[in-house]
């Protein structure tokens, strides 16, 4: 059974940096593409960044292009979204979810989510 | 962009009809999730028409020219939710539609 689970999220100064954290399991993690997904409450899902399984290559939206940066560690199943210079816009939930078996990125399994707050 | 209805109203039983729109959406694949409150988003069609495993056969999706649209056949109340078109855009980023709430009366 596929499982994902975020951590790392909190209350967080403007200005100041974040590191969310996802741990995978019941798949093979590094066979498959990755993707962080935010919602701000009340709001739409937004699409952030997507890595792939190698780690090789990254995609960012342009509202977090340049302050946002996506990793994972296939040694350890874990899944990374490094957030630096955070605005109030950047709060939200944040899911990371599975690529899909699809033939353009769909987000088949997504985590619990690990809500971000950032607020003076 | 992908342009939802904000809302669609249905009675159980009946057909419930959400549509995406976008410039010539047809050439792209669609992929649609259902969020209930509270809860993480989940993968109801791929690639416009796939259905992922566990998903009921009620959920059918068509994507031609600048519509797409996901069908949810004999509605039950338990479908109520958010429900969101995605699609990976020719700049190869992550795209979705503004979401549509299905209420069932």
């Amino acid at each position: 059974e596929v499982h994902l689970l975020e951590s790392g999220g909190g209350l967080v100064q403007p200005g100041e940096s974040r590191r969310l954290s996802c741990t995978a399991s019941g798949f093979i993690f590094s066979a498959y593409a990755m993707t962080w997904v935010r919602q701000a409450p009340g709001q739409g899902l937004e699409w952030v960044s997507t890595i792939t399984g190698s780690g090789g290559s990254t995609y960012f939206a342009d509202p977090v292009q340049g302050r946002f940066n996506i990793s994972r560690d296939n040694s350890k199943n874990t899944l990374y979204l490094q957030m630096s210079s955070l605005k109030a816009e950047d709060t939200a939930m944040y899911y990371c979810a599975k690529n899909g078996p699809s033939v353009t990125p769909s987000f088949d399994f997504w985590g619990l989510g690990v809500l971000v707050t950032v607020s003076s | 962009v992908l342009t939802q209805p904000p809302s669609v109203s249905v009675a159980p039983g009946q057909t419930a009809t959400i549509s995406c729109g976008g410039s010539n959406i047809g050439s792209e694949g669609v992929h649609w999730y259902q969020q209930k409150p509270g809860q993480a988003p989940v993968l109801v069609l791929y690639d416009d028409s796939d259905r992922p495993s566990g998903i009921p056969e009620r959920f059918s999706g068509s994507n031609s020219g600048n519509t797409a649209t996901l069908t949810i056949s004999r509605v039950e109340a338990g479908d109520e939710a958010d429900y969101y078109c995605q699609v990976w855009d020719i700049t190869e980023e992550g795209v979705f539609g503004g979401g549509t709430k299905l209420t069932v009366l």
